[in-house]
């Protein structure tokens, strides 16, 4: 199984809301990705997670709070989006140290904040 | 400071051969790997390279000369189903580093 599930596929939200995004790996990975991609553009990492911790947060603004409750989950929480938060956001894994460390995503969940 | 650089755009025909090129420039790096994405799709694994040379995949190849900063991906025998955005991805300490794309358009 090669495949990394993410829920829900879209999302309307409003700039008051609070929503989660969830995605779902049984690779047996231990490194877990959270990317977001603008149309046209590469994706952008916003937080890794290495065995269960957050290894790496590129600056993402507060509004966007990730938890890895276990080695095969991986959760993005949202609360007072912004409008130009509307993107796609990806999901990754991969097992690291093993080389290639290549990664695996998930088909996305596309978000529009109104 | 860290910077990449790949063609915006690429056109060919079916059957042609076409290379795409990457230099790049960042710290801490282990490795160049490529990606595909189709529009509306998530980005899949191509090719990565480690060390200095060429890696073949079926149709696609990859490679890397360390000491230019500068890697290409090779697409022999274009097909129709080619026409996606093409990323390199320098790797870091756990991570990547995505390209802005390079987006190949195959015309019959």
């Amino acid at each position: 199984d090669t495949e990394v599930t993410q829920t829900p596929k879209h999302l309307v939200m409003g700039m008051t809301n609070k929503k989660s995004l969830k995605c779902e790996q049984h690779m047996g990975h231990r490194a877990m990705y959270w990317y977001k991609q603008k149309a046209k553009k590469p994706p952008e990492l916003m937080f890794v997670y290495s065995y269960e911790k957050l290894s790496i947060n590129e600056s993402v603004p507060s509004r966007f709070s990730p938890e890895c409750p276990n080695s095969s989950l991986l959760n993005l929480h949202l609360h007072a989006l912004q409008p130009e938060d509307s993107a796609l956001y990806l999901c990754a894994s991969s097992s690291p140290g093993t080389g290639k460390e290549t990664q695996y995503f998930g088909p996305g969940t596309r978000l529009l904040v109104l | 400071g860290q910077s990449l650089e790949q063609p915006s755009e690429v056109t060919a025909v079916e059957g042609a051969i076409v290379q795409i090129n990457c230099t790049y420039q960042t710290s801490g790096f282990y490795g160049l790997s490529w990606y595909q994405q189709h529009d509306g799709g998530a980005p899949t694994f191509l090719s990565y390279n480690a060390l200095d040379g060429l890696e073949e995949t079926g149709r696609f190849s990859s490679f890397l000369s360390r000491s230019d900063s500068y890697g290409y991906l090779l697409l022999q025998e274009l097909q129709m189903k080619d026409s996606a955005s093409y990323f390199c991805a320098p790797r870091g300490y756990n991570k990547l580093i995505f390209g802005a794309g390079t987006r190949l358009a195959v015309h019959p």
